[in-house]
């Protein structure tokens, strides 16, 4: 049973405009969401973070935005650079630390973005 | 600051034979843990520590693998006997405990058994 989705397993859009990158989550005991970017034969690095007692974080290009009643979030990179082309990972976790929370990430199957030039 | 370290980087064996990995994680980072990514699939936590105490090994097998973290820093994660669906990634991550989850991952080892 997949806790974390990534339904769409690729994307490509032009140099300049938006990438909306989704991810949907069944467990209600998630708490953190993380975004990862991998690229080929390195290991996933850390992009950006929500908890959810926030709706929205932004950090430079990228936007990642949580709706909890729909158990969605997504990552919005604006404007999408070429460097950009790589496979996104959806992380989840239940970070409540002092509340036995075992800070495990779960991740979702990760979405290949092609950045045309 | 020097990242999580991992080797070796690529690694083929036999079926039934065994393969040892190995990971340094970042100074001071608590929390260490082994995934298992499958080729098309996202990272699979395999077993967690903290410092040297294992905190969740539900998803390893544990027939075949075994991981130890002597004195809650290096790890090795060991596969005896390997089998052909053994073949993926394994990621080495490590955290700050009790600040942000946010883990940060190794290269990799890429082991392919055939």
């Amino acid at each position: 049973d997949q806790q974390v989705k990534q339904n769409s397993p690729s994307l490509s859009v032009q140099e300049g405009r938006i990438s909306i990158l989704n991810c949907d989550y069944t467990n209600s005991m998630f708490d953190y969401f993380l975004w990862y970017k991998k690229y080929p034969a390195e290991g996933p690095t850390f992009l950006i973070s929500i908890s959810s007692i926030k709706d929205k974080n932004e950090d430079g290009r990228f936007t990642v935005f949580l709706n909890k009643s729909a158990k969605h979030l997504s990552l919005h990179i604006v404007p999408s650079q070429p460097g950009d082309s790589a496979v996104y990972f959806c992380a989840a976790t239940d970070a409540s630390i002092s509340q036995g929370g075992s800070e495990k990430l779960v991740f979702g199957k990760g979405m290949k973005l092609t950045v045309n030039p | 600051e020097a990242g999580v370290a991992q080797s070796p980087r690529y690694k083929i064996i036999e079926k039934r034979q065994s393969v040892a990995f190995w990971c340094n994680p970042i100074s001071g980072h608590a929390t260490l843990y082994w995934y298992q990514q499958i080729l098309g699939q996202g990272p699979k936590l395999l077993i967690q520590f903290q410092n040297n105490g294992v905190v969740d090994d539900s998803q390893l097998p544990k027939d075949r693998f075994s991981a130890e973290r002597l004195k809650g820093v290096d790890s090795t994660l060991k596969i005896q006997p390997a089998k052909l669906e053994d073949s993926a990634v394994y990621l080495c991550a490590s955290s700050i405990t009790g600040v942000e989850p946010e883990a940060f991952f190794g290269q990799g080892t890429r082991l392919t058994v055939v």
